[in-house]
């Protein structure tokens, strides 16, 4: 069973440009999240999304950030008009559909690293 | 969600057992404590996680207090690959499935010496 997958694992852009990160749940999980991570600080969760579906987005910045997941394909955090400030690690991680039991757990993928020149 | 303290860092030898603590004396009674673990420029990776009671996989032990007000990972016998920053995270479940994002705090950055 294939991980969360994330690509392009490195992206640089120019300030102006636009960045596109793409995520791949696992199969079978119809939950995906994305987070930030900003240089020598901790993760900040971003936005929650199911299929076709924005949950929570208390965490995007109210400008230039946009994410989907569609029904069919990854799921996209779009970020236009790229800063310096938007250098960092971008993570995704999905889980699985309801559970009857309480509990549950993200499974982050490996992260895409932007970096904005 | 309920906050959580860990110490910033912490040492253990190789081979030897990793105890690392996590207290969360504000905890809901319907909120879970999570772990998961970063090693170093990877993405974050669930370890365990529970309610009330001790829990135990193929990774860690998890031991909650009676209280709930303070817990502790157990690494029976750390290598140096369990290098890595430790986060303890207190979560409430929702009962629709899947739930709102993970506040991850400073975590503890256990360092395992050769």
């Amino acid at each position: 069973n294939a991980g969360v997958m994330q690509n392009p694992r490195h992206l640089v852009r120019r300030r102006g440009q636009e960045a596109r990160l793409r995520c791949s749940p696992m199969k079978g999980h119809s939950h995906v999240y994305w987070y930030r991570q900003l240089p020598e600080e901790g993760l900040k969760f971003m936005v929650y999304l199911q299929k076709e579906n924005i949950i929570d987005e208390s965490g995007m910045p109210k400008e230039r950030f946009s994410a989907e997941f569609p029904k069919e394909g990854p799921s996209i955090l779009r970020i236009q008009q790229v800063v310096r400030g938007d250098s960092a690690a971008y993570f995704c991680a999905s889980s699985p559909p309801n559970k009857r039991e309480m509990g549950y757990e993200q499974y982050f993928g490996p992260g895409t690293r932007l970096t904005v020149t | 969600d309920a906050k959580t303290t860990q110490p910033t860092s912490m040492d253990c030898a190789e081979g030897r057992a990793a105890n690392l603590p996590c207290n969360h004396s504000t905890i809901s009674g319907n909120e879970y404590v999570y772990w998961y673990r970063q090693i170093h420029s990877q993405g974050p990776q669930y370890i365990i996680h529970g309610l009330k009671n001790n829990e135990t996989n193929e990774m860690a032990s998890l031991i909650i207090t009676e209280d709930r007000k303070s817990s502790t990972l157990i690494l029976p016998h750390a290598t140096l690959r369990d290098t890595a920053v430790y986060y303890c995270i207190v979560r409430a479940a929702h009962s629709g499935g899947g739930a709102d994002g993970l506040t991850f705090g400073k975590g503890t950055h256990l360092i395992i010496q050769p």
